[in-house]
């Protein structure tokens, strides 16, 4: 069982098409984390969250925490194919200093 | 380029084999994790080295080893390799402890174990 449920598992939408890829849990993170990641390739960060509440801007991604820091959402605005990955949301507890749990994943494609 | 870097990128080799995969993380992070990926787990923490000393412990089997050295590289060790330890291993590295710190990953060494 997964501490940080993900949902959807699998988006395929149309470049220019919106989409919202959801991070959840019943715990408390300190702080939480959105990776993508491409075939073969390590992790990339995108962005780190750590107050509930927060709101954080990166071009076209929107990122949310949840004001009890139990969930978070990332959001995309016109989306492009080059946005096509996977998407990680990884958690951070008060106790488990560097231990990152990590979501299953959103794989995402977007098509020309 | 994340400034981490993992040698080999791949490897395979026989059940019941030991590995050692190398991990350099970037310039000036103390910390190094490594991690396991496989299609049914997921992204599994493994191990956490700050400056030398293991510091936090995840799901890593008896059969698997991590040490940091002084020049603050690590290795991760697999030993009597079974067919399900087939994965994708990745390093880590942040400048500090705490779980809030970003974490920048290296490109990984996808292990075949035939």
């Amino acid at each position: 069982t997964q501490l940080l449920e993900q949902s959807p598992q699998f988006l395929s939408i149309q470049e220019g098409e919106n989409l919202t890829v959801y991070c959840n849990s019943s715990s408390v993170f300190s702080s939480l984390q959105w990776y993508r990641q491409e075939p073969g390739e390590g992790p990339v960060l995108l962005v780190t969250v750590v107050t509930g509440g927060e709101v954080k801007k990166l071009k076209r991604l929107t990122f949310q925490f949840g004001d009890a820091r139990k969930d978070s959402s990332l959001h995309i605005t016109a989306a492009q194919p080059g946005d096509t990955g996977l998407y990680l949301c990884a958690g951070a507890r008060g106790d488990s200093w560097g231990k990152l749990q990590f979501g299953a994943g959103t794989q995402v494609v977007v098509t020309p | 380029d994340s400034g981490v870097t993992q040698t080999p990128k791949h490897l395979i080799t026989a059940t019941g084999q030991r590995v050692t995969l190398r991990c350099s993380p970037r310039s000036g992070d103390l910390s190094v994790y490594w991690y396991q990926q496989s299609l049914d787990q997921g992204l599994q923490f493994l191990i956490q080295y700050y400056n030398g000393e293991e510091r936090a412990k995840g799901n890593i089997l008896e059969r698997f080893s991590a040490q940091q050295f002084p020049d603050l590289h690590s290795e991760l060790n697999l030993s009597s390799l079974e067919l399900g330890d087939s994965a994708l291993y990745f390093c880590a590295s942040s400048v500090g402890l705490a779980g809030r710190n970003e974490q920048f990953f290296g490109p990984g060494t996808r292990l075949t174990v035939l």
